[in-house]
């Protein structure tokens, strides 16, 4: 079946610094989607892409969706003690519309 | 605005009970999907309607898990009997139709726990 491989699994970080994440897949997709989730909360969107090339940002958060449409990235810049979570991507595919997920990437901030 | 709602946010149950997750849906979206949530296996997608219609449910387990959504806002995964396997977060989710569901709006699911 369709895979998302997102890394890093975990980060840990110092409060302050920037952050990087991605996902890549063998499959084209039509839409990126990167979500957070919160625990014992259900994930929430933070940003959605929907063209090759796009970069959109939603405050300190940056996503770009990849030329070749197999991969995204998220950064965070500065990240705050609020910042910790699970962060998911999700592709969806031109084949159907079904949300293909990422494993998450565990943001911890080291005290 | 109220978001998707879950009940009950915590179970537990013992094996071979019968389990049923209530959710209602953003009012106005057209799409409702079940998910399931597991260290292992992360979120799985279960089953998804469209205008209270099933449309997928290729990622139900087994026939011991169904689902049904009689209206437009309410929704229901019943695990019948359950067992320690089924053990996880369920959520729900919900999307307006102009986003052809890409944008979901999630619940804070339901943990279940089968002894």
């Amino acid at each position: 079946g369709q895979q998302l491989n997102q890394s890093p699994q975990s980060m840990f970080i110092q409060e302050g610094e920037d952050v990087s994440m991605n996902c890549t897949s063998s499959s084209i997709f039509n839409t990126w989607l990167w979500y957070k989730q919160d625990p014992g909360e259900g994930p929430v969107l933070l940003i959605a892409l929907y063209k090759a090339g796009e970069l959109t940002s939603n405050g300190r958060l940056t996503a770009q969706f990849g030329i070749t449409r197999k991969d995204s990235f998220l950064n965070i810049s500065a990240s705050i003690p609020s910042d910790v979570g699970i962060y998911f991507c999700a592709g969806q595919l031109y084949s159907n519309y079904q949300l293909i997920w990422g494993a998450g990437t565990k943001l911890i901030i080291k005290p | 605005d109220a978001g998707v709602i879950q009940s009950p946010r915590h179970e537990v149950t013992e094996m071979g009970q019968e389990v049923t997750l209530r959710c209602k849906p953003i009012s106005g979206h057209d799409y409702l999907f079940w998910y399931r949530q597991t260290m292992m296996r992360g979120l799985e997608l279960l089953i998804y309607f469209n205008n209270n219609v099933p449309i997928d449910d290729s990622g139900m387990p087994e026939d011991r898990f169904s689902a049904k959504m009689p209206n437009a806002s309410f929704s229901t995964l019943k695990i019948q009997p359950s067992e320690p396997r089924d053990s996880a977060v369920y959520f729900c989710a919900s999307s307006p139709a102009e986003s052809s569901y890409n944008e979901q709006f999630f619940g804070p699911g339901t943990r279940l726990t089968v002894l």
